[in-house]
């Protein structure tokens, strides 16, 4: 089966430090988000791309987060300067919109900011 | 801001019981959509129902729609130990961009032997 892969699995990093978090999503499939999820806030949608193109990124911090998509193979969240509020997991997730089928998760970045 | 809340929040069922939970949401969707988490990692999709579609089946899963009422609901029958999981409805709304999907908390599923 096909399946969206996320690196790191896991990270623990001190305050401060950058962390990049990457994923492949599934070939061909042309829409990847990023969500991040904690017990308090549940599952938030960060980002999402479309054809490699950002088309939402409202539900990001903009002071320190950014997500990019440099090729079709590869997508990027990076937190510059990461805080301790940042600790969740992160995952990525891709699909076709319009297809009838739902979308695919990774296993998720468990992120511990120290 | 999440689009889908879930009810009940937990649930707690025997083997060979029933299992319903119900989703709300607030605005016109696209379709609507049911994803499964074990231990906190990797979502899982079910099943996906569209906006003109009022029940579908996958398997022990049946999925109901009611778009006047805003409303879906996941059936899992005869359940399972395996199916100990967190289910979440997923909205992909009209007002928002195609294809954006937004969760609701979730339902915390147990099933006991």
């Amino acid at each position: 089966d096909a399946r969206v892969t996320q690196t790191p699995r896991d990270k623990v990093t001190e305050m401060g430090q950058e962390v990049t978090m990457r994923c492949q999503p599934i070939l061909g499939h042309n829409t990847v988000f990023w969500y991040r999820q904690t017990m308090m806030q549940g599952l938030e949608l960060l980002a999402y791309f479309r054809n490699r193109a950002p088309l939402d990124d409202s539900g990001m911090p903009k002071d320190r987060f950014s997500a990019e998509m440099p090729d079709a193979t590869l997508a990027t969240l990076k937190i510059q300067p990461s805080e301790p509020r940042d600790s969740a997991v992160y995952f990525c997730a891709s699909g076709l919109p319009g297809q009838g089928e739902g979308y695919t998760f990774g296993s998720g970045t468990r992120l511990t900011v120290v | 801001s999440q689009q889908g809340e879930e009810d009940p929040q937990a649930l707690s069922i025997q083997e060979g019981e029933n299992a319903t939970m119900n989703c709300s949401y607030k605005t016109s969707i696209n379709n609507l959509q049911w994803y499964r988490q074990n231990s906190g990692r990797g979502l899982v999709h079910l099943i996906l129902i569209r906006s003109n579609e009022r029940e579908k089946h996958s398997g022990r899963l049946r999925v109901t729609l009611d778009t006047s009422k805003k409303s879906s609901s996941l059936l899992i029958t005869a359940s399972r130990a395996a199916d100990t999981a967190s289910y979440f409805c997923a909205t992909d709304a009209v007002t928002d961009s195609w294809g954006k999907l937004q969760f609701g908390a979730g339902t915390q599923v147990v099933v006991t032997p």
